[in-house]
């Protein structure tokens, strides 16, 4: 069956810019997780979303990030005002339910120059 | 807090076993994970093992957890060119509902 889908799969963007970033989680699966990875913090979770209730937002680096998702499927991240440092791939998992293992889409490059 | 460590890189000749280890410090992690990486791409789950459990056989995958040490290993036997990627150990939290990774191993395997 098809995978986690994110799109785009690369944003370059101006730093002080907007971005969104799109996941489709594998059809079914309740848990939407987001990480971040990037040369030099390694793999990071930002957020979790389980079905209807209020996601754990604990990860998310600053309040320039957010992410919703709607209908309990596709999740949106969104950067705003974005830094340099935002640069980084952006990974989107979906699981089961949060016991369950995590399956990882393929990433959203980002760069901010 | 929880902290997951793994060695950088690792290098094997094809049709040697590989072992690639990792330690973590979180003792209520509920499973554990080994995810591929290859250049360019996302994260692929390999295999995992629950926390009561001490091995788990998948083909030509073995993970060994020793609990009482916090140690996870991944032998790979066998090991092919196609097998050449980063290898991240991951614990999930007591919720489940997020991993913390190592800093990845790189597999390097020479014909």
């Amino acid at each position: 069956g098809a995978g986690v889908s994110q799109s785009p799969s690369n944003k370059v963007t101006e730093k002080g810019k907007d971005v969104e970033l799109r996941c489709d989680p594998i059809s079914g699966h309740t848990a939407l997780y987001w990480y971040r990875q990037s040369l030099g913090q390694g793999l990071e979770f930002l957020i979790y979303f389980q079905g209807n209730s209020a996601p754990d937002k604990s990860g998310l680096p600053s309040d320039r990030f957010s992410a919703e998702r709607t209908g309990g499927s596709v999740s949106t991240l969104t950067i705003q005002r974005t830094q340099q440092e935002d640069s980084a791939v952006y990974l989107c998992a979906s699981s089961l339910s949060p016991s369950y293992e995590q399956y990882f889409g393929p990433g959203t490059r980002l760069t901010v120059t | 807090g929880e902290d997951v460590e793994q060695s950088l890189f690792l290098s094997v000749r094809e049709g040697d076993s590989s072992v690639i280890n990792c330690t973590y410090t979180d003792s209520s992690s509920t499973y554990l994970y080994w995810y591929k990486q290859e250049p360019g791409a996302g994260l692929q789950l390999l295999t995992y093992i629950f926390s009561n459990m001490d091995m788990k056989q998948d083909q030509r995958l073995t993970v060994l957890l020793n609990k009482k040490d916090k140690h996870l290993s991944l032998r790979i036997a066998d090991t092919q060119t196609g097998d050449s990627a980063i290898y991240f150990c991951a614990e999930s939290n007591n919720a489940g509902n997020m991993l913390t990774f190592g800093g990845g191993t790189r597999l390097m395997v020479k014909p």
